[in-house]
């Protein structure tokens, strides 16, 4: 079954920094470029950042450009999102996809997993 | 700038069609999107990928009742048969150089 689930959420202060973690099963993972895609209280859904295939090619939403950092370890068909210098405007749900693609301009997001929440407060 | 546009909100009645339309940017109208369904309280899901020509590519499971078609700058999908669990956000994305962008969503109500 292919899957995609999220983790390292939670509660943090302004100006912190949070790591969330996305494991990928029942895929090639290293064919596929990977994003994370968030989604604020009542909202609809925002791009924040992908990845090419072999992280050769990394893109960032104006909103967190400079503050987060996507990457991916294949060996461990796994993706990550290191958030720092967080605002209150960071909160969400933050999704990880799958890109049908290899390049992360190139296609759909083809799978999602269930999120994780990250809350931005003091 | 590419940017797509969907209607806030549309409504239809148990059993009944609707068709939901999202809508490319000035310049953009050759663009391929994907259609997802959210669902309340779940993640997206991914429902089909349209292209320009109409032509589509369905994901894992998705019904007949959903189909996708194309004209100029709009992409649609329609639902048929309508059923209860229909009721949700629909999202259009697409994708170009250095970007991906998502439409604002369509709330359908199923009557």
């Amino acid at each position: 079954e292919v899957q995609l689930v999220e983790s390292g959420g939670g509660l943090v202060q302004p100006g912190r920094s949070l790591r969330l973690s996305c494991a990928a099963s029942g895929f090639t993972f290293d064919d596929y470029a990977m994003h994370w895609v968030r989604q604020a209280p009542g909202k609809g859904l925002e791009w924040v950042s992908g990845i090419s295939w072999i992280s050769g090619s990394r893109g960032y939403a104006d909103s967190v450009k400079g503050r987060f950092t996507i990457s991916r370890d294949n060996a461990k068909n796994s993706l990550y999102l290191q958030m720092n210098s967080l605002r209150a405007e960071d909160t969400a749900l933050y999704y990880c996809a799958k890109d049908m693609s290899k390049q992360w301009q190139g296609d759909a997001f083809e799978i999602w997993g269930q999120g994780t929440k990250v809350t931005v407060s003091s | 700038q590419l940017v797509l546009t969907q209607s806030p909100s549309a409504s239809a009645s148990l059993g009944a069609s609707v068709k939901l339309t999202c809508t490319l940017s000035s310049g953009h109208s050759s663009y391929a999107i994907a259609w997802h369904q959210q669902q309340p309280e779940k993640g997206p899901r991914f429902l089909m990928k349209l292209n320009s020509d109409g032509s589509h590519i369905k994901g894992d499971g998705i019904p007949d009742r959903f189909s996708g078609s194309s004209s100029g700058a709009e992409r649609y999908l329609t639902i048929s048969s309508l059923q209860s669990d229909d009721e949700a956000d629909y999202y259009c994305q697409t994708w170009g150089t250095g970007i991906q962008v998502f439409g604002g969503g369509t709330k359908l109500t199923v009557l």
